[in-house]
């Protein structure tokens, strides 16, 4: 089966620019999550969609981010107005149930704004 | 306060012996535990999870043990290759939500 996947796999933005990250999560899994690599940090919890439904998006650092799941396949993460400390490599990872069992991830968005 | 940590920042061992990477919590609760290996350049690819009533998971060259008195879990890679060279994450999964939390990694170099 194919992976997940996230597009683009770089993108380098000027602060105040707009970004749209995309990930199209394995077909059939209705849990979709976002996570978030700042340098030297770990990996952190973004939000949690089941099917086109928000479950939780506690882990959202501000209002600038704005994830969508139409329709309940891909998703989108716009970041507006981008922010310095918003660079990071933002993952995308799908699951077919929601607990007792392993995410696959994509391979992720580098995001840099300078 | 809530902290997660794996052992050390980087592991070097020889090929064919085998590797121990920790993961120590503070503070959590987790019903789940789960291992990841990244790549450079890629996502986490995940391995093995054990649950918070199990003591010990096997899976090929790979074993992870859980000590919830502990607040420990071990992970093993025997007869280790240098294909086995990585980082490896430990994640926690409180149950009563759907977050995974995760340590910052250790990155294993495995010579040959």
């Amino acid at each position: 089966e194919a992976g997940v996947t996230q597009f683009p796999s770089h993108s380098v933005i000027e602060k105040g620019q707009t970004v749209t990250l995309r990930c199209d999560p394995i077909s059939g899994h209705d849990n979709l999550y976002w996570y978030r690599r700042v340098m030297g940090k770990e990996i952190k919890f973004l939000l949690h969609f089941v099917k086109e439904s928000k479950q939780d998006e506690s882990g959202m650092p501000n209002n600038r981010f704005l994830a969508e799941r139409t329709g309940g396949t891909y998703s989108t993460l716009k970041v507006q107005p981008a922010e310095l400390e918003d660079s990071g490599v933002y993952f995308c990872a799908s699951s077919q149930v929601t607990q007792g069992s392993g995410y696959t991830f994509g391979s992720g968005t580098r995001l840099t704004v300078v | 306060s809530q902290k997660i940590e794996q052992n050390s920042e980087a592991l070097n061992i020889q090929e064919g012996k085998t590797a121990t990477l920790t993961c120590n919590y503070t503070n959590y609760s987790p019903a789940y535990l789960q291992w990841y290996r990244q790549d450079p350049g890629r996502g986490p690819v995940f391995l093995l999870l054990i649950r918070e009533n199990e003591k010990e998971k096997r899976k090929e060259r790979l074993k992870v043990t859980f000590d919830t008195t502990l607040k420990q879990s071990l992970f093993h890679i025997t007869a280790s290759q240098p294909a086995d060279s990585a980082t490896y994450l430990c994640a926690l999964d409180e149950g009563s939500n759907y977050k995974l939390t995760f340590g910052k990694g250790t990155l294993l170099t495995v010579n040959p």
